[in-house]
């Protein structure tokens, strides 16, 4: 079974300007997650999907983040303008439902932002 | 509110030396407990999981029992080897929009 697959791995940009990281879930996986890993600290969750809905984005800031799941398959995150600050690891992730499930993560998008 | 609080790191052990790493939780309800474990460069994965009181997860050898009366759920391996060098995320998931929560991860170093 094909796991989660991310893409770009690395990217390198200079603030205010904008990056774009695409995610494919697992077949057949209802919920599609974004996190933020900032090094050193666990996943904080940024949005959360299930199907082609959004189910929880409290921690996402949307003045700059947007993420959006079209036909309930893959996703893209897009930061613009990006900040210093933003310098982590997008990690993708699904599950087969919201809850209580084992949540399967992509190798990352790494994010260096100078 | 959910929270999931595990043992600072890093941990530095010898080969063959006995690992525990503590985790403990606040929860409402009855939410199952995992252990992720992420490698150098790489995604976090499942390590082992358990989803009601007193169950014992296992994988690889690590192992991890659902205490509800401590709230605890410390991962444990008699014998640890190199390769196990990693980064440990203790976390918690339920049911009712209970979203899944990490904890801040504990750094484990072996040295051959």
């Amino acid at each position: 079974e094909a796991g989660v697959a991310q893409s770009p791995r690395y990217k390198i940009i200079e603030k205010r300007q904008s990056v774009a990281f695409w995610c494919n879930p697992i077949s057949g996986h209802a919920t599609l997650y974004w996190y933020q890993q900032i090094l050193g600290q666990g996943p904080k969750l940024l949005i959360q999907f299930q199907n082609n809905g959004v189910v929880d984005d409290s921690q996402l800031p949307k003045d700059r983040f947007s993420a959006e799941r079209l036909k309930g398959v893959d996703s893209t995150l897009k930061i613009q303008p990006a900040k210093l600050e933003d310098s982590a690891v997008y990690l993708c992730a699904s599950s087969l439902e919201s809850s209580g499930n084992t949540i399967y993560f992509g190798e990352g998008s790494w994010l260096t932002v100078v | 509110g959910n929270s999931v609080t595990q043992m600072e790191g890093p941990v530095t052990l010898s080969e063959e030396a006995f690992l525990t790493i503590n985790c403990t939780y606040t929860a409402t309800g009855y939410p199952s407990l995992f252990w992720y474990v992420q490698y150098p460069g790489e995604g976090l994965q499942l390590l082992l999981k358990a989803t009601k009181a007193d169950d014992k997860g296992s994988n690889k050898g690590f192992e991890a029992t659902y205490r509800k009366e401590t709230t605890s759920f410390h991962l444990e391996k008699g014998s640890v080897q190199v390769s196990d060098s990693a980064v440990y995320f203790c976390a918690l998931s339920g049911t009712g929009g209970f979203k899944t929560i990490f904890g801040a991860g504990t750094r484990l170093f072996v040295k051959a």
